[in-house]
């Protein structure tokens, strides 16, 4: 099936540690990106990717990071200087970076212990 | 910078009967593209319809209509024949037509509650 995955489904995090989200996509879109939703809010971006090995800040990068190694995967990093990381991840694609409807995963959630 | 507005964070509706959702935005872009989204408890979001500012026509897709009003930037979604699966959050969201990333604005969110 084509489509999108995230990975885990449920992530805790202790104080002080680094986090990887995964996100893959078998739809060969170019472009690629990371939401966060904290509760009974709307999505805001955290980065996007417009092709492997670009990426560029969205508007609530501090604390988090991003590589574009493969067209397909877009994994980010919640690192320690994210200090209220608890929320929802979303990471989405579409086919380019001008152009395309941008399709969602089935989302992160991570919590802080 | 592109703002999104859902003046209702909740709604409710009787099954089978009509809801309309409010949306509207403010950009001073000519082309742009504005989407609804569903998010149910399952927290995936969904896109539901979308519509291209330089068309005229609104856009529909079974169920669901919009009624796109360019001059006065409002972009709201209509459910015809409400079903027990439309609960959920509806997000309305914006696009600016260019290369810049083809970076989403997000509204609020909208609950709808479905009655039986």
């Amino acid at each position: 099936d084509g489509g999108i995955t995230q990975s885990p489904k449920y992530l805790f995090r202790k104080e002080g540690q680094n986090v990887t989200l995964s996100c893959e996509q078998n739809l060969n879109h170019d472009a690629m990106y990371w939401y966060r939703q904290d509760p009974g809010q709307g999505l805001r971006l955290i980065y996007y990717s417009q092709i492997v090995n670009d990426f560029q800040k969205g508007d609530i990068a501090e604390g988090y990071s991003v590589s574009r190694e493969k067209k397909e995967s877009f994994p980010l990093t919640v690192t320690s200087a994210q200090k209220n990381p608890t929320a929802f991840y979303l990471c989405a694609s579409s086919w380019t970076a001008s152009r395309g409807t941008q399709y969602f995963g089935p989302g992160t959630r991570l919590l802080v212990l | 910078a592109q703002t999104v507005t859902q003046s209702q964070p909740e709604m409710s509706v009787q099954e089978a009967e009509t809801v309309t959702l409010s949306c509207t935005y403010d950009t001073s872009e000519s082309d742009y593209y504005l989407f609804w989204y569903k998010q149910p408890p399952s927290r995936q979001m969904i896109l539901v319809i979308r519509q291209e500012a330089y068309k005229q026509q609104n856009a529909t897709e079974n169920r669901f209509s919009v009624n796109f009003q360019k001059a006065a930037k409002s972009f709201s979604l209509k459910i015809s024949d409400s079903q027990l699966g439309d609960a959920a959050m509806y997000f309305c969201a914006y696009r600016r037509d260019n290369n810049a990333g083809n970076m989403l604005t997000f509204g609020g969110g909208t609950r709808l509650m479905v009655k039986p």
